[in-house]
């Protein structure tokens, strides 16, 4: 299985300042048909997980563009330009270069201070 | 508008079994493959089972195998999880999730299945 490991596990940032999250897989994600198959969920509380990218760095429709990603191979990152209060939940990344079993990242948890 | 609706949850003692169903609505369902994720309370996500558009091909994580069953009608536009022999361990929020080129890109509000004597 490939396993996704998320860093940090929970952040704390204030509103306007910048935040970015890592996520490593055990494996390359890198598919051969020259896709990469690494996706950032948020989960914001009370709420089903919701898509913002998705192949490392497509912005899902209507994900406000201050939310970019990248990376390539076993290391990505999400990033937040601009923190704003609405982001706080946790984040979470997901391979599916590989079924069975597709493998989600611990999660990381966002608060505003 | 692209729509997921979990019903079937509820509260069963260890061993009993348990139907989740999946409504879809807003797109064309048999045109995507179909997944369900889980969630134990307070818990990560974790991803259960994967069914393609046709339903011949079936995938499940090691945690279910043998004890769930996916399956999907495309003439209804829904998504069934049969899950037996059910144990503590599988109380959680069980959230199904429309797949477009390998993202998990809609999902349902979810369905909370509660294993407890």
């Amino acid at each position: 299985d490939i396993v996704m490991t998320q860093t940090p596990l929970s952040l704390s940032v204030t509103p306007g300042q910048p935040a970015s999250i890592s996520c490593k897989s055990s494996q390359s994600l890198l598919h051969s048909d020259r896709k990469t198959y690494l996706y950032w969920y948020l989960q914001k509380p009370g709420q089903p997980p919701q898509l913002l990218i998705y192949e490392v760095s497509r912005r899902f429709s209507g994900v406000p563009d201050r939310f970019s990603g990248s990376g390539s191979g076993t290391d990505f990152t999400l990033k937040i330009s601009r923190v704003e209060a609405e982001d706080v939940g946790i984040y979470y990344c997901m391979q599916t270069v590989q079924l069975p079993p597709y493998t989600f990242g611990q999660g990381t948890k966002l608060e505003i201070k | 508008e692209v729509q997921l609706l979990e019903s079937g949850g509820g509260l069963v003692q260890p061993g009993g079994s348990l139907t989740l169903s999946c409504a879809a609505s807003g797109f064309i369902f048999s045109s995507h493959e179909m997944n369900w994720v889980r969630q134990a309370p307070g818990k990560g996500l974790e991803w259960v089972s994967f069914i393609s558009t046709r339903g011949s091909t079936k995938y499940y994580a090691d945690s279910v195998k043998g004890r769930f069953t996916i399956s999907r009608d495309n003439g209804k536009n829904s998504l069934f999880l049969q899950m037996n022999s059910l144990r503590a361990e599988d109380t959680a929020v069980y959230y199904c999730a429309r797949e477009t080129d390998g993202g998990l890109d809609y999902w349902g509000l979810g369905a909370l299945v509660t294993v407890s004597s």
